[in-house]
């Protein structure tokens, strides 16, 4: 069945370094969706991605799609101690048009 | 946005006995969910909660395992039949809007462990 690969499992970062997570899906995507889970909070959706290649930002954060809608990244620009969380990506297949949660990224951030 | 109502927040139950989580939207929804989140893992859908009538399961969930009620557009229920430690998880309630169908958002959830 269709999956979502996310890398890495756990980062480690002093606070003010950069972080960066991947999601990859074995198939095609019709949109990615980005979310954050604060420990012991429940995800809370940070943004959403449709178009090929597309780009946006969060102050901060820098959310890609991947030209060929498979592939889509988050990246944390001088990261602070707010940012400590699990960010999961999830897309949604072009197939079934389920959404299928990757395994998530959790972050740690020394300050 | 969407404020979710969860309970319980937390549980604590005897191995075969079941539990009941309920999930109330302040919000007019089109979709209803309902995931399973164990430790440092990532979330699993159980199933889709249709109004008025049988929820739509996943492979590997059944209704007598984990049968779900959804009487109208803002509430649901989900029981944990008969459980086991294997069942001690978060499971977490989700909606999406009529305004923003594609976005979810997600109860604070129900952690629960069985003895």
């Amino acid at each position: 069945g269709q999956q979502v690969m996310q890398i890495p499992q756990y980062q480690h970062v002093q606070e003010g370094e950069d972080f960066t997570t991947y999601c990859n899906s074995s198939t095609t995507l019709s949109n990615i969706q980005w979310y954050k889970q604060r420990p012991g909070g429940h995800p809370v959706f940070l943004i959403q991605l449709v178009k090929s290649g597309e780009v946006k930002k969060q102050k901060r954060l820098t959310f890609q799609f991947g030209e060929a809608k498979k592939n889509s990244s988050l990246h944390i620009t001088a990261t602070q101690t707010t940012d400590v969380g699990t960010y999961f990506c999830a897309g949604t297949s072009g197939n079934t048009g389920k959404l299928i949660f990757g395994q998530g990224t959790t972050l740690q951030v020394k300050p | 946005s969407a404020v979710i109502s969860q309970k319980p927040s937390r549980d604590i139950c005897q191995r075969g006995t079941s539990l009941t989580i309920q999930c109330q939207v302040d919000s007019q929804v089109t979709m209803m969910f309902w995931y399973r989140q164990q430790p440092g893992q990532s979330l699993t859908l159980i199933a889709t909660a249709n109004q008025g009538s049988e929820a739509t399961y996943e492979s590997g969930f059944v209704i007598d395992k984990f049968p779900i009620s959804r009487p109208n557009l803002t509430f649901s229920t989900l029981t944990v039949s008969n459980m086991s430690p294997e069942d001690s998880s978060i499971y977490l309630c989700s909606v999406s809007l009529w305004t923003d169908n594609e976005k979810l958002f997600f109860g604070s959830g129900t952690q629960l462990s069985v003895l």
